[in-house]
């Protein structure tokens, strides 16, 4: 079964703290987002990777395909940062299927 | 670029009524979905549409939703009737070609039925 799953469900840090939130995921898969959901409800694709790491700004996201582990980091946190970060995979061709999230909350 | 397009924001509707929600893809995105996210749950896809063809429709509930991309372009999505546990945002997105290419969402609807 094609699961995806994301840890912590709910992450509170000061403001300028880095951030790691982790995604695991069951089986291979042919790619993996990293999204970003504001409290109005649209989303945002931060990153769409298959191997290895990618940066913007002060994003990270890195993936190991051996261990099925996916992180997204975010260096020198901002209050602007505060949302919930949704980690979705493709297994195969298929459809993606998504973590419940991580609401993050980043406190002045 | 203009992003994906959706209308309205928000609706709040009573059970068993009528409600129609609006996107307008980017432009040359041949492929578009429509997504239902619960609160506090990851967003399920409903409907995934190949041009004006349905891709797959296996997730969306047919005795009350329907979908459709005329031509090829915008697309509507209609409940009828409404119930109280369809109450969730729900968010277009599209992509140049399949479902291994990047998606781009839209703002989402948000739908509260009381």
């Amino acid at each position: 079964k094609n699961e995806v799953e994301q840890s912590p469900q709910n992450l509170t840090a000061q403001e300028g703290e880095f951030i790691t939130i982790n995604c695991s995921y069951s089986v291979g898969i042919s790619a993996l987002h990293w999204l970003q959901q504001h409290p109005g409800g649209g989303i945002v694709s931060l990153f769409m990777l298959s191997s290895g790491k990618k940066k913007h700004g002060r994003l990270i996201a890195t993936i190991n395909i051996q261990e099925k582990h996916s992180s997204l980091h975010i260096t020198a946190s901002h209050p602007r940062d505060s949302a919930v970060y949704i980690c979705a995979a493709h297994f195969g061709n298929e459809k993606l299927t998504f973590g419940t999230g991580t609401r993050l909350t980043i406190i002045p | 670029e203009a992003g994906v397009a959706q209308s309205p924001r928000y609706k709040i509707i009573e059970k068993r009524q009528s409600v129609a929600f609006w996107c307008n893809p980017i432009s040359g995105h041949a492929t578009l979905y429509w997504y239902q996210q619960i609160l506090g749950q990851g967003p399920k896809l409903l409907i995934q549409f190949q041009n004006n063809g349905v891709v797959d429709d296996s997730q969306l509930p047919k005795d009350r939703f329907s979908a459709e991309r005329l031509k090829g372009v915008d697309s509507t999505l209609k409940i009828q009737p409404a119930k109280l546990e369809d109450s969730a945002v729900y968010l277009c997105a599209s992509s140049t070609r399949g479902v291994s290419y990047e998606q781009y969402f839209g703002p989402g609807t948000r739908l509260t039925v009381t």
